[in-house]
């Protein structure tokens, strides 16, 4: 596609039960980044996928959070037992390769967690 | 880790009245400094990369700056399209490091 496409735009779940987030990034593009952007604070690095490994999870914030990649395209991130302070939006970014700044963002995934 | 502070949290302008933000970091050895546009309900949009001290980049009314410990988006003649978070981030190896923004403010 065009850019990068994020579903669902908004979820709104109950606490304790689990919701995955996709994203598909844009064509041709080998790294994919999922940051989390809640009220007044700014982009927390979640983790970055190049093609399907993902190098780096330091910034998973629980066990109950992760992601996948498959054929080094769409990327989805599961939050499992959600708990209230999950709620933010889930943002995806796309770059030609990893370790590039200029990164392609999605308008992300809006998670209300009641 | 990197840290990015920006200055101030927000600012509101009328049209014309010119200013900068500042984006100060604390880096051991800069691999590029980034300014990024985030609209309500929208993702960030790129819209610069600096790499060294006195480097200067420009679009329209905006102009990137940098020094060695911090970085300016200047404004000049901002108009109200001009409203947004304005974000600043740095390079680690494998992940870009954001600051919280500057909320800009352009009232007609």
């Amino acid at each position: 596609g065009a850019g990068v496409s994020q579903s669902p735009s908004n979820k709104v779940t109950e606490k304790g039960k689990d919701v995955e987030l996709r994203c598909d990034p844009i064509s041709g593009h080998t790294a994919l980044y999922w940051y989390r952007q809640s009220l007044g604070q700014g982009l927390e690095f979640l983790i970055y996928f190049q093609g399907n490994s993902a190098p780096d999870k330091s910034g998973l914030p629980s066990d109950r959070f992760s992601a996948e990649r498959t054929g080094g395209s769409v990327s989805t991130l599961t939050i499992q037992r959600t708990q209230q302070e999950d709620s933010a939006v889930y943002l995806c970014a796309s770059s030609l390769v990893s370790g590039a700044g200029e990164l392609f963002f999605g308008e992300g995934s809006r998670l209300t967690v009641l | 880790e990197d840290q990015v502070t920006q200055s101030p949290e927000a600012l509101r302008l009328q049209e014309g009245e010119s200013s900068s933000l500042n984006c100060s970091y604390t880096v051991s050895g800069l691999r590029g400094l980034f300014w990024y546009r985030q609209d309500p309900g929208k993702g960030p949009e790129f819209l610069f990369t600096l790499y060294s001290a006195g480097e200067e980049k420009e679009k329209e009314r905006l102009k990137a700056t940098l020094t060695k410990k911090e970085s300016f988006l200047h404004i000049t003649a901002p108009k109200p399209e001009d409203s947004a978070t304005y974000l600043c981030a740095v390079q680690e190896p494998e992940r870009l490091v954001f600051g919280k923004g500057t909320k800009l403010t352009v009232d007609p």
